[in-house]
């Protein structure tokens, strides 16, 4: 069973759209969480870390759910700059190491 | 800043070859570690080190060394270059192994090895 699964999509939205990915972890000691974004053949970097509680940064919402360990990502009005492929990553509660998933690709259409 | 520097960018090996990619950061970051990635499985761990001098094994560690003689330098070496490591490698850092957990880390550019 892989520790993080994403569906890899890829999600084909217009312009303004509001889209949204779930990921699932299997490890239910596991503390942090994030969403990571990867460009095309560039690497990734860091979008926005995750927080039980829920948390907004601009056009984007992060929520995690414990009960059913999932990560969601919300962006709302998307742009086309926010076509990439979109990370969910969370930590190896045995080491203090990160677990990536396969990503979920996202183009954002005129 | 430079922030992590990876080098070379790209790199064609022969099958039996061995190499050196290098890796750098100027950040005075414990945390050091290296990836690959390949398409539908992911970034996968390959070694990491929590300091000068320490390094462990991530998921993926056969074919490769690596070493950690100073905060600044984490080199990734394949002993003899296979076509199963054909691959992007990148290498990855963060202030301390509880910072990796807490702000996650910073990326190198990648370097993509094609073995033949």
């Amino acid at each position: 069973r892989k520790e993080v699964e994403q569906d890899p999509g890829p999600f084909n939205v217009p312009e303004g759209a509001t889209v949204a990915f779930n990921c699932t972890y299997s490890n239910s000691a596991s503390q942090s969480f994030f969403w990571y974004r990867q460009d095309c053949r560039k690497e990734p970097k860091l979008l926005m870390s995750v927080y039980s509680s829920g948390n907004e940064d601009g056009r984007f919402t992060a929520q995690l759910n414990r009960a059913s360990q999932y990560i969601s990502l919300l962006i709302r009005d998307s742009k086309l700059s926010d076509s990439a492929t979109y990370l969910c990553v969370v930590n190896d509660p045995g080491a203090n190491n990160l677990f990536f998933g396969t990503g979920t690709r996202l183009t954002v259409i005129p | 800043n430079a922030g992590v520097t990876q080098t070379p960018k790209f790199q064609v090996l022969k099958t039996g070859q061995s190499m050196t990619l290098q890796c750098a950061q100027d950040m005075n970051h414990e945390y050091m570690s290296w990836y690959r990635q390949d398409p539908g499985m992911g970034l996968r761990l390959i070694h990491y080190s929590v300091g000068a001098g320490i390094t462990d094994q991530g998921e993926v560690p056969n074919g490769y060394n690596v070493s950690r003689s100073t905060t600044e330098d984490f080199p990734l070496r394949l002993l003899s270059a296979a076509p199963s490591q054909t691959s992007v490698y990148f290498c990855a850092s963060s202030y301390s192994p509880q910072g990796a957990i807490n702000y996650g880390y910073t990326f190198g550019s990648g370097t993509r090895l094609t073995v033949v």
